[in-house]
């Protein structure tokens, strides 16, 4: 168990739709990470949160948005839903945000999204 | 910019015998290098990781070691067992960068009993 909680665990929606997944990152970690995984893209980084800012963006849609909250958690919003949406999402937490050392990034369970 | 490559998969392999799974990688900076491990239907687990050169990361007999020279980070474990069958995911990190976090395509590893 790496200590970050992802809710929900499964998610099924239809096309046009729009969800929230939400995740807890460990205790103590201000860093929060968003990243999509499909089939055939592999593991691929949409957007990072330290201490409740946006840090850094990857290939994150617009049709998607984020946010971390003063209590640390982070919620992905995903609207305008379409079948390629399809992936599993993992958030991720690290203590800090880089500067002058790396910090390990623990990953959750994963919310499987499936658009019908 | 920063990238890693890993050896593609599948890859299918008798119980007890080794691994070797590439990667290497591209960075501007000083990165850290780690392996995730990914078990069927859950998320990605740490499995070791080395944060400057020469560094040897270890853990449940698998051992990496970062490579400057080479630029490359191999996972090698001497034995594998059933239980090993996942996919791997090499990945830098670059701390200049808001340790922004770089994905191999991952390698999936069979191992038959």
């Amino acid at each position: 168990d790496s200590g970050v909680t992802q809710t929900p665990k499964h998610l099924i929606t239809a096309t046009g739709q729009r969800v929230t997944l939400r995740c807890s990152p460990r205790s103590g970690d201000l860093s929060v990470y968003w990243y999509q995984q499909s089939l055939d893209q592999g593991l691929q980084f949409l957007i990072q949160y330290y201490n409740g800012e946006e840090r850094a963006k990857g290939n994150i849609l617009e049709r998607f948005s984020a946010q971390q909250f003063p209590d640390l958690h982070s919620e992905l919003n995903l609207s305008s839903l379409e079948l390629g949406d399809s992936a599993l999402y993992f958030c991720a937490s690290s203590l800090r945000t880089g500067g002058t050392s790396t910090d390990t990034q623990y990953f959750g369970p994963g919310t499987r999204l499936t658009v019908l | 910019g920063d990238s890693v490559t890993q050896m593609e998969g599948p890859v299918t392999l008798s119980e007890e015998a080794f691994l070797t799974i590439n990667c290497t990688y591209t960075a501007t900076g000083y990165p850290s290098l780690f392996w995730y491990v990914q078990y069927p239907g859950e998320g990605l687990q740490l499995l070791l990781k080395a944060t400057k050169a020469d560094d040897k990361g270890s853990n449940k007999g698998f051992e990496a070691t970062y490579r400057k020279e080479t630029t490359s980070f191999h996972l090698e474990k001497g034995s594998v067992q059933v239980s090993d069958s996942a996919v791997y995911f090499c990945a830098l990190s670059d701390p200049g960068n808001f340790n922004k976090f770089y994905f191999g395509s991952g390698t999936k590893l069979n191992v038959k009993p």
